[in-house]
């Protein structure tokens, strides 16, 4: 059975301070790892795929990170507006994703 | 493109009501899911469409129902609400990149059972 654990279940930063958020993963036949931003009161927003260990992607802010067992989230420099839910999910076989429970980020001004 | 539409919004029902909630996307993707969230639970599939004329039973079918009424619409209904059922509902849609599935969701719809 796949299985996703996101941590800290909750993350408060300051403005500018830089942090990680931390996805592991137990999946047989890793085909993709998403990460998803979630606002208050809206749907999940797509951010990035990886595919392989070793791969990095970034937008703005925002560096997601692979390894093996685990993804990282790494936010540099974080202003307010990057709070919300951040939820990372899996896929193995055909289109189905497992979700993990998601880290609620604060940053405050 | 609007996307990933959902009606309706929010929806009070009482306990043994029936109700259908509606999802429509225009990306032309050919799979599309529904889920419920639920605090401390994260997103769990209900059920899903891979594709027009097929659907499959997700984690947590029991007491839903489902219709693929074309390649845009995915509908889900409940028969006889039950308070368990109070949640937050997301459809999604996805189209088959060259490696893996990228759904993308919509509002969702607020649901509370009494």
């Amino acid at each position: 059975e796949d299985q996703v654990t996101q941590s800290p279940e909750a993350l408060r930063l300051q403005e500018g301070e830089s942090s990680s958020l931390n996805c592991s993963y137990t999946v047989s036949g890793l085909r993709g790892l998403f990460w998803y931003r979630q606002d208050p009161g809206k749907g999940p927003e797509f951010l990035f795929t990886l595919y392989s260990a070793g791969e990095e992607k970034e937008k703005e802010r925002l560096k997601a990170t692979l390894t093996k067992k685990e993804s990282f989230l790494h936010i540099t420099a974080p202003k307010p507006e990057d709070s919300a839910t951040y939820l990372c999910a899996v896929q193995a076989g055909g289109s189905r994703l497992t979700f993990g429970e998601g880290t609620q980020l604060t940053v405050n001004p | 493109n609007a996307g990933v539409t959902q009606t309706p919004k929010f929806q009070v029902l009482k306990t043994g009501q029936s109700m259908t909630l509606q999802c429509a996307q225009d990306m032309n993707h050919n799979s599309m899911y529904w889920y419920r969230q639920d605090p401390g639970m994260g997103l769990r599939l209900i059920y899903y469409s891979a594709s027009e004329g097929t659907t499959d039973k997700g984690e947590v079918p029991n007491g839903y129902n489902v219709s693929r009424l074309n390649k845009r619409e995915f509908s889900l209904r409940l028969e006889s609400a039950a308070p368990s059922q109070t949640s937050v509902y997301f459809c999604a849609s996805s189209e088959r990149t060259a490696s893996s599935y990228e759904q993308y969701f919509g509002p969702g719809t607020r649901l509370t059972v009494t």
